[in-house]
């Protein structure tokens, strides 16, 4: 298996534009969750699926995130309009079939808004 | 409080010494506790877990133990080595502000082994 996947690894762009990042994650996993990674505040849970189901978006930080999973083996995390301090490492993480156990990391997308 | 706390968030060892990361739990009903590392640049990978079972587990030069009456869980790194410095992460099991229950990380202890 491949692991986990994400794309782009890299995103520049400006501030007010729309950013998709996209991730696949390990087949048969039923949990995939996303991640927000920062020197300020480290690991940060934004939302996670449970058979492409959300079910907590608590972490979410306003209305400018939003998530989906259409099926599977596809999720998207799309920023609008995007802002500075959106600038991040993001992560995508899937596990087999309980979201307390082990969680299995991509490479990550590290986003810069100019 | 935080449902999963870690100390120290950063720790300085010579090479061959050892070194040690604590965390702390706040539910008695958390049973499974991973160790991540993150590398510069890198994603968080596993690299040893631990089940409430258990109170001890090794692999080569890394350790785990647990202590659940006191509920604290800590890394033993053994002879450390300059590859060893990196950012590592412990978490459990505990409910969000939402109410689900899922993996919860600390906030990571940069570990730097100076040569």
């Amino acid at each position: 298996d491949a692991g986990v996947i994400q794309s782009p690894r890299h995103e520049v762009t400006e501030m007010g534009q729309e950013v998709t990042l996209r991730c696949k994650p390990i087949s048969g996993h039923d949990y995939l969750f996303w991640y927000r990674q920062t020197m300020m505040r480290g690991l940060e849970l934004l939302i996670y699926f449970n058979n492409n189901v959300p079910i907590d978006d608590s972490g979410m930080p306003e209305d400018r995130f939003s998530a989906k999973m259409p099926n599977a083996s596809f999720s998207t995390l799309k920023i609008q309009p995007s802002e500075p301090r959106d600038s991040a490492v993001y992560f995508c993480a899937s596990s087999l079939v309980d979201p307390t156990e082990t969680q299995y990391f991509g490479p990550g997308t590290r986003l810069l808004v100019l | 409080g935080e449902n999963v706390e870690q100390h120290p968030s950063t720790l300085s060892v010579q090479e061959g010494d050892s070194a040690v990361i604590k965390c702390t739990y706040s539910d008695s009903a958390s049973n499974y506790f991973p160790w991540y590392k993150q590398e510069l640049g890198k994603r968080p990978q596993l690299i040893i877990d631990i089940r409430s079972n258990v109170g001890e587990k090794k692999d080569q030069r890394i350790a785990v133990t647990l202590n659940k009456t006191a509920k604290h869980f800590s890394l033993h790194i053994t002879e450390t080595q300059p590859e060893d410095s990196a950012v590592y992460f412990c978490a459990g099991p505990a409910y969000s502000g939402a109410g689900s229950y899922q993996l919860t990380f600390g906030k990571g202890t940069k570990l730097s082994v100076i040569p």
